[in-house]
């Protein structure tokens, strides 16, 4: 069945560094979507991408969907405590459903 | 508005013993999810609804049950539990397509001995 890959499990930074996981799909993805849960909380929606090569800005979070929509990117730049927490990405599956990633758990230190 | 609530928020259990876990959106979704979340394995999909009076099974039916008689709600059931289903359990939402963005409850921590 379809898979969706995230790497790395962990990620462990110094404050003010930069963090980026990525996201890669066995099949090619309609769009992709970021969610970040917070430890002890539930998962939270960031953001949505669509077209090919797409490329969106939250403030210090820079999202990114490839060429061949088959894979993607979080990246943080100078990462707060503020973003401790677990990043999802998640691409639609062959039954429709969201195939979440297996997460990357990003810790700060400050 | 409350968006995704779930109850109970805690719950142990004995091996063998059955409970219902109780979803509710008040958001008008038609779309609403049964996941768990183990440590290391992300969020699996276990059953989900794409509207009221239908359900379907995901990546992790085994041993679950699921109904959606009101719109709103959406139950979970174990009828006999096992050790093996201790996990964290989200229920979401989602307005009207699987790719819409999906609204999560706080969840609920199962503990089964």
């Amino acid at each position: 069945g379809q898979q969706v890959m995230q790497i790395p499990q962990y990620q462990h930074v110094q404050e003010g560094e930069d963090f980026t996981t990525y996201c890669n799909s066995s099949t090619t993805l309609s769009n992709i979507q970021w969610y970040k849960q917070r430890p002890g909380g539930h998962p939270v929606f960031l953001i949505q991408l669509v077209k090919s090569g797409e490329v969106k800005k939250q403030k210090r979070l820079t999202f990114q969907f490839g060429e061949a929509k088959k894979n993607s990117s979080l990246h943080i730049t100078a990462t707060q405590t503020t973003d401790v927490g677990t990043y999802f990405c998640a691409g639609r599956g062959s039954q429709g459903n969201l195939i979440f990633g297996k997460g990357t758990k990003l810790s700060v230190k400050p | 508005n409350a968006g995704v609530t779930q109850t109970p928020k805690f719950r142990v259990l004995k091996t063998g013993q059955s409970m219902t876990l109780l979803c509710a959106q008040d958001m008008n979704h038609e779309y609403m999810y049964w996941y768990r979340q183990d440590p290391g394995m992300g969020l699996r999909l276990i059953h989900y609804s794409v509207g009221e009076g239908t359900t379907a099974k995901g990546e992790v039916p085994d041993g679950y049950n699921v109904s959606r008689l009101k719109k709103q709600n959406f139950l979970l059931g174990l009828e006999s539990a096992a050790p093996s289903q201790t996990s964290v359990y989200f229920c979401a939402s989602s307005s009207g397509t699987h790719t819409d963005t999906q609204y999560f409850g706080p969840g609920t921590r199962l503990t089964v001995l």
